[in-house]
């Protein structure tokens, strides 16, 4: 099956730049989502970007996406310790009703 | 306010028993879902509905049944059946058709077996 992958662990100091990335396998993909889930909470769509886009800023996030790598970024700038949560990775086809998630990337964020 | 909300937040089951969690949306969705979340790992698809009085299987499905009988409301029960029972159940809604089909989250119902 079609596969979203994204690293399980990311660090960062207080003020640093976190740059969490993933990777799919399907070609099709239409649009790439990222949520944050927060601890016991449910997930938080933060921003999608549609796959004729290879760049996307809402205030401090940007998303980067590579379609011939099929490689997708969130880039958080001056990141937080409010922004400590996971991060999932999505994509979905255009007439298609599926989505796909990754496994989530645990962001913790030092003081 | 528009948004989902799933009840109880915490549900403790003695093994063996049948139980019931809640969602419901106000947001005029169509499709409604149901992810169950283990810790470490993603979200995996045990029922969703397109339709009033209709529901299709996802990944996971055994053990578990639902229904939707109204549009706003798609109640999941988790059955003695389901062997490992105790994770994080969440429930989301999406519009359908063309387009992004982003996903409404609830905040989610832990359910823990003693």
């Amino acid at each position: 099956g079609e596969d979203v992958e994204q690293s399980l662990f990311l660090s960062v100091r207080e003020g640093d730049s976190s740059v969490i990335n993933c990777t799919y396998t399907d070609s099709s993909s239409t649009y790439l989502y990222w949520y944050k889930q927060e601890p016991g909470a449910g997930l938080q769509l933060l921003t999608y970007i549609f796959s004729n886009m290879d760049m996307k800023q809402d205030q401090r996030l940007t998303v980067l996406l590579n379609k011939k790598d099929k490689h997708l970024s969130l880039r958080i700038a001056d990141t937080q310790t409010g922004d400590s949560a996971i991060y999932f990775c999505a994509e979905s086809e255009y007439n298609n009703n599926d989505m796909r998630f990754g496994a989530g990337t645990r962001l913790t964020v030092k003081p | 306010d528009g948004g989902i909300t799933q009840s109880p937040k915490y549900l403790f089951r003695k093994e063996g028993q049948n139980v019931t969690l809640s969602c419901e949306q106000n947001l005029n969705h169509d499709a409604m879902y149901w992810y169950r979340q283990d810790p470490g790992q993603g979200l995996r698809l045990i029922y969703y509905s397109q339709i009033v009085n209709d529901f299709q299987k996802g990944d996971i499905a055994e053990g578990y049944s639902v229904s939707r009988e109204k549009k706003e409301s798609f109640p999941l029960t988790v059955t003695s059946a389901q062997k490992n029972p105790t994770a994080f159940y969440l429930c989301a809604s999406s519009i359908l058709g063309q387009g992004s089909v982003k996903r409404f989250f609830g905040p989610g119902t832990r359910l823990t077996v003693l």
